[in-house]
């Protein structure tokens, strides 16, 4: 595997289940990302990690829970979603946070498609 | 907070030129990003300006105005292919990023 993998890739689900987004990343960069996309807006920045610690949370609802239990690995747990919570979500990695230049490149994975019933 | 303006679409034939532009206010400023995304798949990694100038990779262009923030990518000798949305990100320690430009090429 190169790059960013997310899985799965598609996911439907029903606001009462609770369901986990996974993605690893194969480039040995310190941060990770989760973004939210939605038709017409722009990319949703949700949560950013430094080495394993949270260094950003914006303002995203509790339904949404994310874990890194190592710089390679980010997980989004999802529970009781909304249908307006139907959207891309893409992880991304990058060398590092809070410098300039292309330090903090993003590179993205595919993303999980998801949709809430 | 960020505000990153783009137009929402572009249409051009096949051959010809587009530029999209791209206008940013933001408080602080680390570069400027353009990705490219086609539909269902992951944005790539297209050019990046740190510096007033242009840059140019083959077919693509990128122009960075820092005192008008001002961007803009230009797509020249446009192919099919090329069809797809183009993302404008200001780095201020973390990527902001506009809602996209739909480029559609026919034939």
């Amino acid at each position: 595997e190169t790059g960013v993998t997310q899985t799965p890739r598609h996911l439907v689900m029903g606001m009462t289940n609770k369901k986990s987004l996974k993605c690893e990343q194969h480039l040995g960069h310190n941060a990770m990302y989760w973004y939210k996309q939605s038709a017409k807006k722009p990319l949703e920045l949700m949560f950013v990690y430094s080495l394993e610690e949270r260094v950003e949370n914006n303002s995203v609802p509790s339904r949404f829970s994310p874990e890194c239990p190592n710089s390679s690995h980010l997980f989004l747990h999802l529970h009781t979603l909304q249908p307006e919570d139907s959207a891309l979500y893409l992880c991304a990695s990058s060398q590092g946070v809070l410098a300039g230049g292309r330090y903090n490149e993003q590179f993205f994975g595919p993303g999980t498609r998801l949709t809430v019933l | 907070g960020q505000n990153i303006d783009q137009p929402t679409e572009m249409t051009a034939t096949e051959g010809a030129i587009v530029q999209i532009n791209c206008t940013y206010q933001t408080s602080g400023f680390n570069g400027l990003f353009w990705y490219q995304q086609h539909a269902g798949e992951a944005p790539t990694f297209l050019s990046y300006n740190v510096l007033d100038g242009l840059e140019e990779k083959g077919r693509f262009s990128s122009f960075l105005s820092r005192s008008k923030g001002y961007s803009y990518l230009l797509l020249k000798e446009l192919q099919m292919k090329d069809s797809a949305s183009y993302l404008c990100a200001v780095n201020d320690y973390k990527l902001s990023f506009g809602a996209g430009t739909t480029v559609t090429v026919r034939a």
